[in-house]
């Protein structure tokens, strides 16, 4: 079973630039998250989807921040404009539908290393 | 405020020994928690979890224990392989998602 891909790997942008991450979810997984983990830090949800609807977004900085699921099944996440502080990893996780056994066990992607200078 | 705390940075453990890994939580509102492990540029991999109406969860090395009296809970690795040294977080799970501690290196010694 293929686990959850996020792409890019890497990205390094100067302040005030835009920039946009990509996750494809497990398949037949209706929770999508993404999270943002500082060095040194454990991971902070930002965002969760189900299906296309967001139930929580309560710590996305929407002022430069924004996420979409407009079909249910990948994501993306942007940020414009980046600050040096957005420097972070940001992980995209998935999971069953709330309910479901093993709902709450959430499967995280490689993350997308972003640096801002 | 942090609702999850992991108050030890790193832990060195020899091979073959036991490691234990602590947590602390303040919120007592949740339905359970779960252990992730994460290896350098990987994301976190589940490892283990455990509910609330329990006090210990196993699953082959690795055992959990819920003190909710002390709202403390800890991992247990035993024996201890080179292939555990990871970073370690602790998050506890409810309706509103996941709450991660801010993770402890476990270095396994040869």
């Amino acid at each position: 079973e293929a686990g959850v891909a996020q792409s890019p790997r890497y990205k390094i942008i100067e302040k005030r630039q835009s920039v946009a991450f990509w996750c494809n979810p497990i398949s037949g997984h209706a929770t999508l998250y993404w999270y943002q983990q500082i060095l040194g830090q454990g991971p902070k949800l930002l965002i969760q989807f189900q299906n296309n609807g967001v139930v929580d977004d309560s710590q996305l900085p929407k002022d430069r921040f924004s996420a979409e699921r407009l079909k249910g099944v990948d994501s993306t996440l942007k940020i414009q404009p980046a600050k040096l502080e957005d420097s972070a990893v940001y992980l995209c996780a998935s999971s069953l539908a709330p309910g479901l056994a093993g709902a709450y066990e959430q499967y995280f992607g490689p993350g997308t290393r972003l640096t801002v200078t | 405020d942090q609702q999850v705390k992991q108050n030890s940075p790193s832990l060195s453990v020899q091979e073959g020994r036991i490691s234990i890994l602590n947590c602390d939580y303040t919120n007592s509102m949740f339905d359970y928690f779960l252990w992730y492990k994460k290896y350098p540029a990987e994301g976190p991999t589940f490892l283990i979890s455990i509910s609330s109406i329990k006090d210990k969860n196993e699953d082959g090395r690795f055992t959990v224990f819920l003190n909710k009296s002390a709202k403390h809970l800890s991992l247990h690795i035993v024996p201890s392989q080179p292939g555990d040294s990871a970073v370690y977080f602790c998050a506890k799970g409810g309706a509103d998602g996941l709450t991660f501690g801010k993770g402890t290196h476990l270095i396994i010694q040869p």
